[in-house]
C-alpha cells in the first residue's frame, strides 16, 4: 500500500519549454502533497506544498510563476516547469501525505523524475 | 528553526558487521521523526515513523530507536543489499505535515 508514481520518469527538453510532471498516489487519497528538488549528493529540498483545491504555498526563494502547481484532484497533482532553462535540471520528486488519525501520519514518495535541460 | 544532523556522512561496512547512524534534532515541539531508504536516482522509501521518546520499530535488520535529542538506526549484520543513503526528517508541531531532512548518511556494505 500507499504508493506514489510520477510521470514522466526522465525527460530531455530545450531552453524555453515547458515540461509537467505528474504525480499520482495510486491507492490512497492525498488531500496534500509536496515537491522536492534533490540535486547531486545532496539532500531534498522541499519547494512547496500543494494541497487539493486551493493554492500551493511556496518556499522562500522559490518562483511561483516558474514552478507552476495543480492539485485538481485526491489523487493527482502537477509540477509544470515553465520556460525551462539549463539551471532548472534536476531531479524532482514528488510525496503524498497520508493520515489516518492514530495510525499513521506520514509521507510516500515517488520515483522522481530526471529533468535534463538543454 | 528546527534542525536534523546525521552523522557520519557516509560509513563502509562489511557484510555482518554491525553499526549504528545517528540522527540529531533540534525542534520546537516534535511531531514524528522520520527515517527513509534512498537508492541512487529513486525516491526515498518508508522505513519507520517515531513519535516518543523511548519508543523502539524493527523491521528486518534495522531497529530504529528515538531519545529526546537523537535517533539511532541500528543495523545488524548487514548485507550488500543494505547499501543506500539512509535520510532522517522530522515533522514540528510548528511547521505541521512538512518534513526536514538531515544531510543523509550513505551506507555502503561490501561483500
Amino acid at each position: 500500500g500507499a504508493v506514489v508514481s510520477q510521470h514522466p520518469s526522465w525527460v530531455i527538453c530545450k531552453s524555453g519549454t515547458s515540461v509537467k510532471i505528474e504525480c499520482r498516489s495510486l491507492d490512497f487519497q492525498a488531500t496534500t502533497m509536496f515537491w522536492y528538488r534533490q540535486f547531486p549528493k545532496q539532500s531534498l529540498m522541499l519547494m512547496a506544498t500543494s494541497n487539493e483545491g486551493s493554492k500551493a504555498t511556496y518556499e522562500q526563494g522559490v518562483e511561483k510563476d516558474k514552478f507552476l502547481i495543480n492539485h485538481a484532484s485526491l489523487t493527482l497533482s502537477t509540477l509544470t516547469v515553465t520556460s525551462a532553462h539549463p539551471e532548472d535540471s534536476s531531479f524532482y520528486i514528488c510525496s503524498a501525505f497520508l493520515y489516518l488519525a492514530g495510525i499513521t501520519d506520514t509521507q510516500y514518495f515517488g520515483p522522481g523524475t530526471r529533468l535534463t535541460v538543454l | 528553526e528546527d534542525q536534523v544532523t546525521q552523522s557520519p556522512e557516509a560509513l563502509r561496512l562489511q557484510e555482518g558487521e554491525s553499526s549504528s547512524l545517528n540522527c540529531s534534532y533540534t525542534v520546537s515541539g516534535l511531531r514524528g521523526l522520520f527515517w527513509y531508504r534512498q537508492d541512487p536516482g529513486k525516491g526515498p522509501e518508508f522505513l519507520f515513523t517515531l513519535y516518543s521518546a523511548g519508543e523502539e520499530k524493527e523491521k528486518e535488520r534495522l531497529k530504529a530507536t528515538l531519545t529526546k535529542k537523537e535517533s539511532f538506526l541500528h543495523i545488524t549484520a548487514p548485507k550488500p543489499e543494505d547499501s543506500a543513503t539512509y535520510l532522517c526528517a522530522v515533522q514540528s508541531m510548528e511547521y505541521g505535515n512538512k518534513l526536514v531532512f538531515g544531510a543523509g548518511t550513505i551506507l555502503r556494505v561490501k561483500s
